[in-house]
């Protein structure tokens, strides 16, 4: 597609279930970012991933979070033993190169999570 | 690390007026500079972005950003403001050195509502 893909858009879970987030990049992005969005909090940086280089995993805010990319492409956010804190919005975004080489992050629309 | 403040959590300015939105950062040397609006239902979008050189930015619809190193600021004006302005605004910092090379940090946000 012509975007970043993300999916499910909406995924409401119960606390203690695990849930997967998927996206799908830019065809050709190298870099691929997780952010997360809560009410007032603004965007939360969660993990980065550049070429095949080992991936910026900083922001991964406790070890029931996790994320791989497969083949350099599509990428999955793994969140285990959902609690109620983690429902947010999750955003995921796909550069050319380096942010700091190209200077500009392409989102998608952001997959919705609500943990009851 | 470096750090981003947007000290106005919501701004209402009158359709026509003009518009200045505020932007402090903490980063050891000048850091990558980045605004970017968030419209209701839609992801993210560059507005533009602050490299190096010319202090003042152009960027898309109308929106300007002035860096200025002695105040830590990149604030976004424009002079005439649109009821499509209405949105959410995000100012972001990047590391131009360091472990954190490569993602992106944003401020909480400042929500824009435009009266007619």
């Amino acid at each position: 597609g012509a975007g970043v893909s993300q999916s499910p858009s909406n995924k409401v879970t119960e606390k203690g279930k695990d849930v997967e987030l998927r996206c799908d990049p830019i065809s050709g992005h190298t870099a691929l970012y997780w952010y997360r969005q809560s009410l007032g909090q603004g965007l939360e940086f969660l993990i980065y991933f550049q070429g095949n280089s080992a991936p910026d995993k900083s922001g991964l805010p406790s070890d029931r979070f996790s994320a791989e990319r497969t083949g350099g492409s599509v990428s999955t956010l793994t969140i285990q033993r959902t609690q109620q804190e983690d429902s947010a919005v999750y955003l995921c975004a796909s550069s050319l190169r380096e942010i700091t080489n190209t200077g500009e992050l392409f989102f998608g629309e952001g997959s919705r999570l609500t943990v009851l | 690390a470096q750090s981003v403040t947007q000290p106005d959590i919501h701004i209402t300015v009158s359709e026509g007026a003009s518009l200045e939105l505020r932007c402090n950062y903490s980063y050891g040397a000048t850091p990558y500079l980045f605004w970017y609006v968030q419209s209701p239902g839609q992801g993210l979008q560059l507005l533009l972005k602050y490299f190096s050189g010319d202090t003042l930015v152009q960027g898309i619809k109308g929106f300007e950003a002035e860096f200025k190193r002695s105040q830590s600021s990149f604030n976004l004006r424009k002079p005439s403001v649109h009821w499509s302005d209405a949105a959410e605004y995000f100012c972001a910092v990047g590391a131009r050195y360091g472990g954190s090379q490569g993602n992106l940090i944003f401020g909480k946000g400042t929500k824009l509502s435009v009266k007619p």
